[in-house]
């Protein structure tokens, strides 16, 4: 089974804290992706990485970095956390096969900024 | 214009029939991927189904088929048997651009499947 992890399900932070959101799978997937999530707002695309230090910005890369050392390894990193960054945040990772994209989704981490 | 349209917020559906679940998309660009994704009452994300712009053929995917008329741009979603753990919100979302970094979200769907 595919596994994706992610550091915390809960998470309380004060504002101007640096924040780092851990995502790890172990299935080798290229493609990694960070979403956060907003009642009203739907998902939206934060930044994804087709590969090792490969990165791209989505919808709303603004307020937040992403890192990729390792293939399994994609980090979120929000370098002064704000109220505004209040939200559930999901990772997933990927891979193209025969029948298009397969997605697979963490738990979420639901941030609460102070 | 909106990217993503789901026009029903709510639906109710039969357990064991079929419901199908509509969505519509505006893009210009030819190549783009269009997703269905089902997030339960507990939160987490479910990837259901995958059609890509220049298949050919309808994704299916067990219970899942997205019929995919591209000149009339809807992608919805079709659920066969309904089982009472179909009972969720159910999402359309579209990928496109240069280097498929642009996504799109729908408004969702709250599927009830009655017993």
């Amino acid at each position: 089974d595919v596994k994706v992890t992610q550091s915390s399900r809960y998470l309380v932070k004060r504002t101007g804290e640096k924040v780092f959101l851990e995502c790890v799978q172990d299935m080798d997937h290229e493609n990694m992706f960070w979403y956060r999530q907003d009642p009203g707002l739907g998902l939206r695309l934060i930044y994804f990485s087709y590969d090792v230090k490969m990165k791209e910005k989505g919808d709303i890369p603004e307020g937040y970095s992403v890192s990729r050392e390792k293939k399994e390894r994609f980090s979120l990193i929000l370098e002064s956390a704000s109220t505004n960054q209040t939200s559930m945040y999901l990772c997933a990772s990927s891979f193209f096969g025969r029948g298009g994209e397969t997605q697979y989704f963490g738990p979420g981490t639901r941030l609460l900024v102070l | 214009a909106q990217k993503i349209t789901q026009t029903q917020p709510g639906m109710f559906v039969q357990e064991k029939e079929a419901v199908t679940l509509d969505c519509t998309y505006d893009t210009s660009d030819p190549s783009y991927g269009l997703f269905w994704y089902k997030q339960p009452s507990s939160g987490e994300m479910i990837f259901l189904i995958y059609q890509g712009s220049y298949d050919q053929q309808n994704a299916t995917e067990g219970r899942y088929s997205l019929n995919f008329q591209k000149a009339r741009k809807s992608a919805n979603l079709v659920i066969s048997a309904s089982q009472l753990g179909d009972s969720a919100m159910y999402f359309c979302a579209m990928r496109e651009g240069r280097n498929f970094n642009k996504f799109y979200f729908g408004s969702g769907t709250k599927l009830n499947v009655k017993p």
